[in-house]
């Protein structure tokens, strides 16, 4: 099966900019998830959808961050305006359904760097 | 709230060492544990699992097991190879209402030399 796609692989722009990211998950994965990993740090959860709703919000920066995933398949991450601290790989996942014995599957991830 | 400790690294091994990472962890209930592994440039990409209490996971020669009275999830094996290299994550979910999202430790890169 395809695993998860995200794209783009890298980008770089300057602080104050927008960019977006995007995620399609494995076909018929209800549940997707954005995670934030710093550079020497874990992946933070910022959101999780399950279908095309709100599960988990809580650490998102709402007054930068917005996420949706509007028909319940592919998702767009987007920062506006980005400041320094949002250097970080941008993983996105998903999972069968959501329950905990349904392993999350991971993207490659999007590097944003900012200048 | 939920936390997972992770021995720190870098840690760097010689092929066909004995590996061990430690990991401990704090969560109320029975969380579910993981080790996740992320080769250079790629995704994070899941190693084994347990889901209850002296469960053991395994994987490709890897092995943990969970220890609830001493809360931790120690990953091994028994001789590592070059194509080991890479960041081991530590993970715990619970699942809350539907909420199953991932605690990650902070990783502990390992490089094994031939």
């Amino acid at each position: 099966e395809a695993g998860v796609a995200q794209s783009p692989r890298y980008k770089i722009i300057e602080k104050r900019q927008s960019v977006a990211f995007w995620c399609n998950p494995i076909s018929g994965h209800a549940t997707l998830y954005w995670y934030q990993q710093i550079l020497g740090q874990g992946p933070k959860l910022l959101i999780q959808f399950q279908n095309n709703g709100v599960v988990d919000d809580s650490q998102l920066p709402k007054d930068r961050f917005s996420a949706e995933r509007l028909k319940g398949v592919d998702s767009t991450l987007k920062i506006q305006p980005a400041k320094l601290e949002d250097s970080a790989v941008y993983l996105c996942a998903s999972s069968l359904a959501g329950t905990e014995n349904q392993p999350q599957h991971f993207g490659d991830g999007t590097r944003l760097s900012i200048l | 709230g939920d936390s997972v400790t992770q021995m720190e690294g870098p840690v760097t091994l010689s092929e066909e060492a004995f590996l061990t990472i430690n990991c401990t962890y704090t969560a109320t209930g029975y969380p579910s544990l993981f080790w996740y592994v992320q080769y250079p440039g790629e995704g994070l990409q899941l190693l084994l699992k347990a889901t209850k209490a002296d469960d053991k996971g395994s994987n490709k020669g890897f092995e943990a097991t969970y220890r609830k009275e001493t809360t931790s999830f120690h990953l091994e094996k028994g001789s590592v190879q070059v194509s080991d290299s890479a960041v081991y994550f530590c993970a715990l979910t619970r699942a809350n209402f539907g909420n199953e999202k991932l605690t990650f430790g902070t990783g502990t890169r390992l490089t094994i030399i031939p």
